[in-house]
């Protein structure tokens, strides 16, 4: 079965510099989150988007924001990078039929140096 | 806010043998629903097991099941015959059922070694 799609899979930043994850949900699935797993850390929940509308915000950070488009695909932009914006980025997609259970993506790998 | 909480940091089960992993939540809602995922040394997050609170049936997934208290806002998973395989981090998760869209909100997880 097809499953969430990220790109890139690994990244390595300097600070300051901008990064843009994207991600590819499940065909038919209509919602997409993201995610932020620091080392040791459970993730933390950063925005979600349903039919093209954020439909619930967590603790992102000013510096980044996202959408998701007309195909349903999604990206994450991060602008002015820190050493503390290293972490693994989950994006996870659901069906709203589907009872919404979200199906993770193998994650980004983002490294700021 | 809903919060979830996992007690135990670090669990070990020998090969073949059952282990429960403990997780509470805290919640105001009715609606929600809760799941575990598991996490692999790859860091990939795998689907184990899902429940919906408005069922009063514990779900199963072959060796997986879970012990859902709903009063009590326990649900504790239990492995059966465990394999070197089960080895990973287990998150427990909480969503709320009210919106769609609505975030997943994880407890701390447990590190769970299989010994052979």
């Amino acid at each position: 079965a097809a499953g969430v799609i990220q790109s890139p899979r690994h990244l390595i930043k300097e600070k300051r510099e901008t990064a843009t994850l994207k991600c590819y949900p499940i065909p038919r699935h209509d919602t997409v989150y993201w995610y932020q797993q620091g080392p040791g850390q459970d993730p933390q929940f950063l925005i979600s988007f349903y039919e093209k509308m954020q439909s619930d915000k967590g603790s992102i950070p000013d510096r980044f924001s996202a959408q998701q488009f007309s195909d349903y695909h999604s990206e994450l932009n991060m602008s002015s990078l820190e050493l503390g914006d290293s972490a693994l980025y989950f994006c996870a997609s659901s069906r709203t039929s589907g009872k919404e259970t979200q199906y993770f993506g193998p994650g980004t790998r983002l490294l700021v140096l | 806010a809903q919060t979830v909480t996992q007690s135990q940091p670090e669990m070990s089960v020998q090969e073949a043998e059952t282990v429960t992993l403990s997780c509470t939540y805290d919640t105001s809602e009715s609606d929600y629903y809760l799941f575990w995922y598991k996490q692999p040394p790859s860091r990939q997050m795998i689907l184990v097991i899902r429940q919906e609170a408005y069922k009063q049936q514990n779900a199963t997934e072959n060796r997986f099941s879970v012990n859902f208290q709903k009063a009590a806002k326990s649900f504790s998973l239990k492995i059966s015959d465990s394999q070197l395989g089960d080895a990973a981090m287990y998150f427990c998760a909480y969503r709320s059922g009210l919106a769609s869209g609505s975030r997943l909100t994880f407890g701390e997880g447990t590190q769970l070694t299989v010994n052979p």
